[in-house]
């Protein structure tokens, strides 16, 4: 079964970094782009970061670009997301996918 | 950016009718290789999103063949033939022609 399951997320103060985490299973990770979404509760999608299947390139949204930076492991079928310098609008819940499959997500809060 | 819209906001359906949702682009969807890549995406409350619809007309597997897309350009539309109660939620339509990737801004569908 395809899998992808997201870690990492909580509570942190504003200015304060937090590391997600996305374990695949169930198919070829090297094989396949990579994305993070999030989503405001009841509110809209934003396509947070991309990666490439070997790591090479990467894309950001303007609203994280030079304080996000995505990264993949392709030997432990994991992909990351480091947050830097976070704000309260990154409240969100996080959500790993490769398009057609997404994991279930990882909720961050930022808040002192 | 390109731009998503999306309609109707809400749109109230009774078992076993059919349904329409409409999706427009601030600009073509077809891509450098001849491809156009609008996806249709249901999200149901509290769950991740799940694509159903991509390529414009495409169906993921496991998708019942209730569900049907269409449309080219800037001008996309998703049906259901005959809603049934499982159909609730949120559908978004997606572009994946050009990064940033973009979302509209929803059709809530709910049952009359």
């Amino acid at each position: 079964e395809v899998q992808l399951v997201e870690s990492g997320g909580g509570l942190v103060q504003p200015g304060g970094s937090l590391r997600l985490s996305c374990a695949a299973s169930g198919f070829s990770f090297s094989s396949y782009w990579m994305y993070w979404v999030r989503q405001v509760p009841g509110k809209d999608l934003v396509w947070v970061s991309r990666i490439s299947s070997d790591g090479s390139s990467t894309s950001y949204a303007d609203s994280v670009e030079g304080r996000f930076t995505i990264s993949r492991d392709n030997a432990k079928n994991t992909l990351y997301l480091q947050m830097n310098s976070l704000r309260g609008e990154d409240t969100a819940v996080y959500y790993c996918a490769r398009l057609d499959v997404w994991g279930q997500g990882t909720t961050v809060t930022v808040s002192s | 950016d390109i731009v998503m819209t999306q309609s109707p906001v809400s749109l109230p359906v009774t078992l076993g009718q059919p349904a329409s949702i409409s999706c427009r682009s601030s600009q073509s969807l077809v891509f450098s290789d001849g491809n156009t890549y609008l996806n249709w995406f249901h999200q149901r409350p509290g769950l991740s999103p799940r694509r159903l619809i991509y390529m414009v007309s495409k169906r993921d597997s496991g998708v019942p063949d209730r569900f049907s897309g269409s449309g080219s350009g800037t001008d996309f539309t998703l049906k259901i033939s005959r809603v049934e109660a499982e159909d609730v939620g949120v559908y978004y339509c997606i572009q994946t022609t050009r990064w940033p990737f973009t979302f509209g801004p929803g059709t809530k569908v709910e049952i009359k």
